[in-house]
């Protein structure tokens, strides 16, 4: 079984400020992990993904994650939030690396971006 | 990236009338394809996977009589819901897998509202 927790359901930050979304996950096996972002009105889009590989993975708009095995944590980072960032965003987890394989997702965190 | 696409975008119902959404990769061929729902502010919920020339698998608790299934080409899987109730609305999203991107694609969804 696998399974994502999402340890926030709401984030607010300053524009010009880091994000940090938390994502911890559990899986009986080598997991793949990925974060995707939703806007409104819009399908879902991979920012980045995990597959056994180097665990310092950097993604597009500027957010990089680091798997983590001893926290079995897969969390989300940005160094500069842009207004442009808001959106929902889902830390999910695939118990195998082909793309056909089963996605499970988190229950999202809402990143919210201020002036 | 690849681009997948949903129709219609949105539907308004009568409670016991059948809706048929369709999911098309406009750009590649997906022999596997996703089917999800999502419930306001909730994550998304993997109902079933279809697989080009055969049947779709559902997950467990969902009914393959009342979401009825399709994926007749490798660009084209369609989501029936026979007698709608409207315990059924929600937001219906698919994704399709890509070998070349190594990647699943997600349509912008289907917002379905039975009356």
């Amino acid at each position: 079984a696998q399974s994502v927790t999402q340890l926030d359901s709401h984030v607010s930050v300053s524009e010009g400020t880091p994000v940090l979304l938390r994502c911890n996950y559990s899986s009986s096996y080598s997991p793949s992990l990925f974060w995707y972002v939703q806007h409104p009105n819009k399908g879902l889009q991979l920012l980045l993904k995990y597959t056994s590989a180097a665990t310092l993975v950097k993604g597009i708009n500027g957010f990089e994650a680091e798997f983590k095995k001893s926290e079995t944590s897969f969390h989300l980072t940005k160094p500069s939030a842009h207004m442009s960032d808001a959106a929902e965003y889902f830390c999910v987890v695939s118990s195998a690396t082909g793309t056909a394989s089963k996605l499970t997702f988190g229950t999202g965190t809402r990143l919210q971006v201020t002036l | 990236g690849a681009v997948v696409s949903q129709h219609p975008s949105r539907v308004i119902c009568k409670s016991g009338t059948s809706v048929k959404i369709e999911c098309r990769s406009l750009d590649f061929q997906a022999t596997t394809m996703f089917w999800y729902r999502q419930f306001p502010k909730q994550s998304l919920m993997l109902m079933a996977t279809s697989n080009e020339g055969s049947k779709a698998t559902y997950e467990q608790g969902v009914e393959k009589d009342k979401f009825l299934i399709n994926h007749a080409s490798l660009t084209l899987s369609t989501l029936t819901v026979t007698s709608a109730h409207p315990e059924d609305s929600s937001f219906y999203i698919c994704s399709a897998n890509s070998a070349d991107y190594n990647e699943q694609f997600f349509g912008p969804g289907t917002r379905l509202t039975v009356l």
